[in-house]
This record gives structure tokens, sequence and C-alpha cells, in this order.
């Protein structure tokens, strides 16, 4: 069965600094990875995802995420961080077929940006 | 171009009535999705329509729930009776295609709560 890991609960960065939220995925065959965000008492919006080619997917609002195979993770990341990107922040997986074919999502890492 | 949009966005029933929430997809989009959010935690997959047909409702609670998509357009989820522990976020989403690489498109939620 596929599944995604996100070991954080909660990021907390100061604006202007680099942010990383990790995630490391299991699932058999080629990956289909992405990643959402989810706002207060709204639904989640696409930021990126990785079907293949490049290792470094640029996505929406400056993020960006890196895929690693040997360590099987798709960290999202952005350089620089706003207040606004604080939100909560939903890693998924996708395989093929069957049931596989279904996106797996993470239990979410709430970011905190602070002035 | 309009969104996914979801009503109603909140809902409040007592243990053991019905409950519906309908969905509307965004235009084209073949592909219909209802998930499941608990506090704290990812969507969860309950039922995907392709068009009017259920390809996979592997998840979902049938003794209670029950969904439909006529036309292969609109979509309906019901829960009867609801229970305590029905209590969570009734996400619906589409995407254009079944294909694994696809990002889903998802509203903003109906929020119901059991008492």
């Amino acid at each position: 069965a596929q599944s995604v890991a996100q070991p954080e609960d909660q990021v907390n960065v100061a604006e202007g600094n680099p942010l990383t939220v990790k995630c490391t995925y299991s699932v058999s065959g080629n990956p289909y990875l992405f990643w959402y965000v989810q706002y207060p008492n709204r639904g989640l919006q696409f930021l990126l995802k990785y079907i293949t080619g490049d290792n470094l997917v640029k996505g929406s609002y400056g993020f960006e995420a890196e895929f690693n195979k040997s360590q099987t993770s798709f960290h999202l990341k952005k350089p620089s961080a706003l207040v606004s990107d604080s939100a909560l922040y939903f890693c998924a997986v996708r395989g093929l077929g069957g049931t596989a074919s279904k996106l797996t999502f993470g239990t979410g890492t709430r970011l905190q940006v602070t002035l | 171009e309009a969104g996914v949009v979801q009503s109603p966005r909140y809902k409040i029933i007592e243990k053991k009535q019905p409950v519906a929430f309908w969905c509307n997809p965004i235009s084209g989009h073949n592909t219909l999705y209802w998930y499941l959010q608990n506090l704290g935690q990812g969507p969860e997959l309950l039922i995907r329509y392709e068009n009017e047909e259920a390809v996979d409702d592997s998840q979902l609670p049938k003794d209670r729930f029950s969904a439909e998509r006529l036309k292969g357009v609109d979509s309906t989820l019901k829960i009867q009776p609801a229970e305590l522990g029905d209590s969570a976020v009734y996400l619906c989403a589409s995407s254009a295609g079944t294909a694994a690489f696809g990002e889903q498109f998802f509203g903003p939620g109906t929020r119901l709560t059991v008492l």
C-alpha cells in the first residue's frame, strides 16, 4: 500500500528565512508526487507536482520541491518565507493502476511564519 | 473560471438524522472525487467517479453512505443515518482526466457537525 509521512506537525520560521517542509513516501513503481496548501476555511490548492524529469520542481507562489529517489523524499522548499505562507501543507503520492491510482495524503504540516 | 462549488458550507444535525452534500465540479472535468477530512488529518478518498460511473468506492461505508452523479456532472453524497463519528469536513474535488499525474481541484468543503 502507498503511504506518505510528514514527520513535523508544525514548522516555525521567521519571515525572510528559507523554509523546508519534509515529506517521505512509499509506493510501488514510479511515484507521482504532489504538494497542496490549505488555508483556513478553504479547500486544498495545488502547489506543484513531480511526474518525471528534473528532480527540482518549481510551483506556485515561489515554492519548489526536490525529488530524491534514493531517500524517497519530496521536501517542499522556499528561499524566503512570507507571513502569508502560513497555512497547512499536505504532501500526496499517487501510483498507477487500481486502487493505487488514488491520491494518498500525509497528515499535514502547519507552517507558521512570523515577523 | 469558476472553481469546484460545494453546498452547504456548514451543517449541524442530530445523530440518526439524514444529511446530503452537493458538489458541482469544474466545467469539463470528467472525474469527481469525494474525500473525508478529519481534524488534524489529510483527506481520505471516499469515492471516485469517472463520468457517471463510480470506479473506486472501496472506502465508502456503504451501510450508511451513498453517492450519485447523475448525468456525469453534479454529485450528491448522502449519509443516513448520521453518527457522531461522521463529524468532519467533506471535500469534493474534480480533475480533467484520470491520469495519475493530473492535479485535482478542490472545493471549500462542507463542515458537518453531528450532535
